[in-house]
C-alpha cells in the first residue's frame, strides 16, 4: 500500500525556519517526481514546489522562492521541504504528495498533512 | 500562470439528483485537467484524470468531460458519501494550479 507521511510541523515565530520530512512506503520513490502542496486552514489548494525522482530537477511557485528548499534522499525513501525566513502567510498544512509520472502529470497520492503555524 | 475556476462554489443537493461542477481555464491546457474529491479532515483523492478517464476505485458515478478551458465533473445519482469539496487541478505547466473548490453538501 502506498503511503506518505508528513512531520515536522508545529508552531514557529516569523523569521524562524522549520524542517518537514516525508517518509515513503509501499512503492519505489526514486522512480517518482515529489511534490508539495499547502492548504490554507478552510481554504484552497497551493502548490509548493516539486523534485524529481534523482533529485536533479527542483521547481518553486514564486511565493516561496528563496525561502523553501524541497530535496530527497532517496536511501531513505523521504522528501523534505526546508522552510526559511518564515512568514505568516506560510501558515497552513503541507502535504507531501506523489506524481503519476515526469512532471506533467496529476498527483496521485496524498499523505496525511503537517500544520505549519507561524506566528509571535 | 494558469488560473482555474471553479463553479459553484457551493451547491446543495439531495440525495440521488445529479450534479455538475464546471471548471474553466484561462488558457489552454489541453486535457492536462484533473479532479480531486476532499472530505473534511481528509487528504484529497485523485477522481479524475485527464479531463475524463476513470480510476480504479472511483464509482463509476463519477465521470468527467472536456478539453481546451471547459471542464466538467459530474456525479450521476448523489449519495451521502459524497459530501465533500471537488478541486480540479492543472498539471500542462508551471505554477501548477488548482481551482478554488466546489463544497458539495448534501440537504
Amino acid at each position: 500500500e502506498v503511503q506518505l507521511a508528513e512531520s515536522g510541523g508545529g508552531l514557529v515565530q516569523p523569521g524562524g525556519s522549520l524542517r518537514l520530512s516525508c517518509a515513503a512506503s509501499g512503492f519505489t520513490f526514486s522512480s517518482y517526481w515529489m511534490h508539495w502542496v499547502r492548504q490554507t486552514p478552510g481554504k484552497g489548494l497551493v502548490w509548493v514546489s516539486r523534485i524529481n525522482g534523482d533529485g536533479s530537477s527542483t521547481s518553486y511557485a514564486d511565493s516561496v522562492k528563496g525561502r523553501l528548499t524541497i530535496s530527497r534522499d532517496n536511501a531513505k525513501n523521504t522528501l523534505y521541504l526546508q522552510m526559511n525566513s518564515l512568514r505568516a502567510e506560510d501558515t497552513a498544512v503541507y502535504y507531501c504528495a506523489r506524481e503519476q509520472g515526469g512532471g506533467i502529470a496529476p498527483i496521485d497520492c496524498w499523505g496525511q498533512g503537517t500544520l505549519v503555524i507561524v506566528s509571535s | 500562470e494558469i488560473v482555474l475556476t471553479q463553479s459553484p462554489d457551493f451547491q446543495s443537493v439531495t440525495p440521488k439528483e445529479k450534479v455538475t461542477i464546471t471548471c474553466r481555464a484561462s488558457q489552454s491546457i489541453g486535457s492536462s485537467l484533473h479532479w480531486y474529491q476532499q472530505k473534511p479532515d481528509q487528504s484529497p483523492k485523485l477522481l479524475i484524470k485527464y479531463a475524463s478517464q476513470s480510476l480504479s476505485g472511483v464509482p463509476s458515478r463519477f465521470s468527467g468531460s472536456g478539453s481546451g478551458t471547459d471542464f466538467t465533473l459530474t456525479i450521476n445519482s448523489l449519495e451521502t458519501e459524497d459530501a465533500a469539496t471537488y478541486y480540479c487541478h492543472q498539471s500542462r505547466t508551471l505554477p501548477l494550479t488548482f481551482g478554488g473548490g466546489t463544497k458539495v453538501e448534501i440537504k
